[in-house]
């Protein structure tokens, strides 16, 4: 089955801690993306990456950092600068690096310690 | 930037109730996206709507797109338990090939 995987479900930082959220998709597309999802709120754009080897920032950028050397992955690093990091994350994947229709992965909660 | 309020907020009805959830955007909108969220979950894409008084079906879900394409609204007939859940709209954001999305709409409904 085609579709997009995120591990893990559920992961726990502690302070001063960098942590790696994983996100995978064999549908072949070329771009993919991350947001991040607050309760109550709607998604927000941190990082996002048309091209292999290529990733731009998005409005919430700082305190995280991503590569794209693979299609297929797109991991994300939420570093100890981010000093609010407890949120739910979502990644998503579209085709041919147009703003088509995303597809999305079932999400990560990142709670601190 | 592009920015989309929805409304309501949230809402309760009860089971075989019609709704209907709105999106309003400050700028023209080049592709409007309705997403639909469990909670905890990841968003399952509904619709897209690009052309100006376009509307599409899915099942008892209707989504239009006004004229001026600065609107769209998703409309819910005979609501079922299984329509429960967060609903977004995501607008293209021709800058930068990305979505930004409304806040979304938490709907509860009731048996």
């Amino acid at each position: 089955d085609g579709g997009i995987t995120q591990s893990p479900k559920y992961l726990f930082r502690k302070e001063g801690q960098n942590v790696t959220l994983s996100c995978e998709q064999n549908l072949n597309h070329d771009a993919m993306y991350w947001y991040r999802q607050d309760p109550g709120q709607g998604l927000r754009l941190i990082y996002y990456s048309q091209i292999v080897n290529d990733f731009q920032k998005g409005d919430i950028a700082e305190g995280y950092s991503v590569s794209r050397e693979k299609k297929e992955s797109f991991p994300l690093t939420v570093t100890s600068a981010q000093k609010n990091p407890t949120a739910f994350y979502l990644c998503a994947s579209s085709q041919s690096g147009r703003t088509e229709t995303q597809y999305f992965g079932p999400g990560t909660r990142l709670l601190v310690l | 930037s592009q920015e989309l309020e929805q409304s309501p907020q949230s809402l309760i009805v009860q089971e075989g109730k019609n709704l209907t959830i709105n999106c309003t955007s400050s700028k023209t909108l080049y592709g409007l996206y309705w997403y639909k969220q469990k909670y905890g979950e990841g968003l399952i894409f509904l619709m897209m709507l690009q052309k100006g008084g376009e509307e599409k079906s899915h099942e008892k879900i209707t989504a239009k797109l006004d004229e001026k394409k600065q609107q769209s609204s998703l409309h819910i007939t005979a609501s079922q338990p299984s329509h429960a859940g967060i609903y977004l709209c995501g607008a293209e954001d021709t800058g930068r090939r990305a979505l930004t999305f409304g806040s979304g709409t938490r709907l509860q409904v009731q048996p």
